[in-house]
């Protein structure tokens, strides 16, 4: 199994301002996820973060507003740009390889409030 | 496109009763299914899933869920319900052939009351 540890858990940010989240594997994976759970909703997968390339974006968000770096195979960051309060949610970073037998593995998120 | 349905905003049951938290699913090609709770103020955690093989799967705490490929369904289900398994279910299937990124369901609350 893979642990992943994802920083911060938690933050209040002002209207306009950015958070950077990080996430950390302890094992080197093959691919890596960024999914968004609004308040009493459904995960909703922002993008496939790439080593040592663009994120691929789903339909309804950009790399402006949500840039992703994945500079290794253990670590990516994803960037809340330009805060709105409609950004509040909790950010999860998913994690999945052949040597984990397909499932994904999940930090345990960063709940992010915008005032 | 792939997607999932989970027509079920919330499950009621006793303790000691059987539950079931349906799902169904669409997808162009075969797909992987996978059932995950998550308690209130923590990560989500897997469940069991379906790749292929055994229509039925046996997953964590005593769960289990079948495949049904003519109804395209993946309904998760106990014989027995405890108290503890009050929780956030979800269902995800991926696409084999399209990604391996999971689609969620929209989730189905679980409360077994005592």
């Amino acid at each position: 199994s893979a642990v992943i540890s994802q920083k911060p858990s938690r933050d209040i940010c002002q209207r306009g301002t950015s958070l950077t989240i990080q996430c950390q594997v302890d094992s080197q994976v093959t691919m890596m996820f960024w999914y968004r759970q609004q308040p009493g909703q459904s995960l909703t997968l922002i993008a496939t973060a790439n080593q040592g390339s663009e994120a691929t974006y789903e339909s309804g968000f950009v790399i402006d507003k949500f840039p992703i770096s994945r500079p290794n195979l253990t670590f990516s960051t994803l960037t809340v740009s330009n805060m709105s309060p409609e950004d509040s949610s909790i950010y999860l970073c998913s994690v999945a390889s052949r040597d984990f037998n397909e499932k994904l593995f999940f930090g345990s998120g960063t709940q992010l409030s915008v005032l | 496109a792939q997607s999932v349905a989970q027509p079920e905003d919330q499950v009621n049951v006793a303790e000691g009763n059987p539950l079931t938290v349906k799902c169904t699913y669409s997808v162009s090609g075969n797909p992987y299914l996978f059932w995950y709770v998550q308690y209130p103020n923590r990560g989500l955690q897997f469940l069991l899933k379906y790749i292929t093989g055994d229509n039925l799967v046996k997953g964590s705490y005593g769960f289990e869920a079948e495949f049904n490929k003519s109804q395209t369904s993946f309904h998760l289900k106990k014989p027995s319900a405890l108290v503890s398994d009050s929780a956030l279910y979800f269902c995800a299937v991926r696409d084999i052939q399209a990604g391996t990124a999971l689609i969620f369901g929209k989730g189905t609350t679980l409360s077994v009351s005592s």
